[in-house]
């Protein structure tokens, strides 16, 4: 059964530090993981894309990097900012078939 | 462009009631979806489109939910009758593979409350 899970489920960290979430999955066979922000209130907004030959991929303060050997990815946010603070859904698609959520990662940012 | 627009933002309803959930992808997008999520279960897939055509329904939780999309431009999500359960948001996305593989744009989302 392919699974996504994400660490940790929560987190808080004062703001300008940095920080990292992990995803590690079963889907297979592999196609792309993605990384998406969700604010409260409002839709998911994607921050990073990988297939299988990417191994890190950057938008901003937001880097991701995937090792499809282990099927782990991690989500690393550098000098974070109080607008930081959201879910962090990973999620994973197979080559056909449907995609699979992980339950997410909900960053608090604190002053 | 205004992004996909969802309607109405927040529905209260009554058990029993029939709700209907609207979508408007972004101009030019040819796949279409709809999600729930909920604490207990996260985002779930229900549904999807590509040019107007239902691909996949099997997430679909059961026959009082059906989802149409007579035109590229505008999609609905039919609960009837409505259950208690069926409380979450709402949302849909849109996507053009050949331009951003992968990519999915979602919307705003629709808050369900059946009371």
């Amino acid at each position: 059964k392919n699974q996504v899970e994400q660490s940790p489920q929560s987190l808080i960290i004062l703001e300008g530090k940095n920080c990292t979430l992990q995803c590690n999955y079963t889907v297979s066979p592999f196609s792309n993981l993605r990384w998406y922000k969700q604010d409260t209130g409002r839709g998911p907004v994607s921050l990073t894309i990988m297939t299988f030959s990417e191994n890190t991929k950057s938008n901003g303060r937001y880097t991701a990097t995937l090792d499809a050997d282990t099927k782990q990815s991690s989500l690393h946010i550098t000098a974070s900012q109080l607008s930081d603070s959201a879910s962090y859904i990973c999620v994973v698609s197979p080559r056909a078939g449907k995609s699979t959520f992980g339950d997410g990662t909900t960053l608090t940012v604190k002053p | 462009d205004a992004g996909v627009i969802q309607s109405p933002r927040h529905e209260v309803t009554e058990m029993g009631q029939e709700v209907t959930l609207r979508c408007k992808p972004i101009s030019g997008h040819d796949y279409l979806f709809w999600y729930r999520q909920t604490m207990m279960r996260g985002l779930e897939l229900l549904i999807y489109f590509n040019n107007n055509v239902p691909i996949d329904d099997s997430g679909m939780p059961e026959d009082r939910f059906s989802a149409k999309m007579p035109n590229a431009s505008f999609s609905t999500l039919k609960i009837q009758p409505s259950e208690p359960r069926d409380s979450a948001v709402y949302f849909c996305a849109s996507s053009r593979p050949r331009d951003s593989p992968y990519e999915q744009y979602f919307g705003p989302g629709t808050r369900l409350t059946v009371t």
